[in-house]
């Protein structure tokens, strides 16, 4: 199975901050990553798939990069919606396998 | 518009069964893969099953293999997961979830509780 590290798990920021979100992956998954927010009982949202590319909707903030085994999810200027738990997902192969989590807190 | 809405969760003891199902509209439903994703209370993601459009090709996570069996019903635009032998470690929000390289639409989520 490929297992997805997030780091840092939890994070601390402020409002206009820029902020970087890393996962790593066990062997290559090409561009096969999506990156999803989830905030407090609500169901996830995609923000990223293919790696790099901005689901229709989401806020040109968001950007996503990397392929391989590393990729960074950036939010270029944090805005108070923002707070969540970020998560990256693999669909290279089956099982299909999702990243620890990054909690975005309020400094 | 979209719209996945599952049904079916509560509270079952282990051992026993229980039937989940997502309600499609709003897309063209025999067109699309789907997935099975659960969340145990506080914790992460985790992906349970997929189902291609036809039905004919299927994945389980190893956790669930052999107890939950995913299915669908294009005609009546409905997903189904049939959970048995249920433990205390499956207690979670179920989640349907559209796609295949990505997931782009959820639905709210329905909780399964497993419990004496």
């Amino acid at each position: 199975d490929i297992q997805l590290t997030q780091s840092p798990s939890f994070l601390s920021a402020s409002v206009g901050d820029r902020v970087t979100i890393t996962c790593r992956a066990s062997q290559g998954i090409s561009s096969y990553l999506a990156w999803y927010q989830q905030k407090p009982g609500k169901a996830p949202k995609l923000l990223i798939y293919a790696a790099s590319t901005l689901q229709s909707g989401v806020p040109s903030r968001f950007s996503g990069s990397g392929s391989g085994t590393e990729f960074t999810l950036t939010i270029s200027s944090l805005q108070p919606e923002d707070f969540a738990t970020y998560y990256c997902q693999q669909l290279d192969s089956y099982p299909l396998t999702f990243g620890g989590g990054t909690k975005v807190e309020i400094k | 518009e979209v719209q996945l809405v599952e049904s079916g969760g509560g509270l079952v003891q282990p051992g026993g069964s229980l039937r989940l199902s997502c309600a499609a509209s709003g897309f063209t439903f025999s067109s699309y893969e789907m997935n099975w994703v659960r969340q145990a209370p506080g914790k992460g993601l985790e992906w349970v099953s997929y189902i291609s459009s036809s039905g004919s090709t299927i994945y389980y996570a190893d956790s669930v293999k052999g107890r939950f069996t995913i299915s669908r019903d294009n005609a009546k635009n409905s997903l189904n997961l049939q959970m048995n032998s249920l433990r205390a470690e499956d207690t979670a929000i179920y989640y349907c979830a559209r796609g295949f390289t990505e997931f782009d639409y959820w639905g709210q989520g329905t909780l399964v509780t497993v419990s004496s």
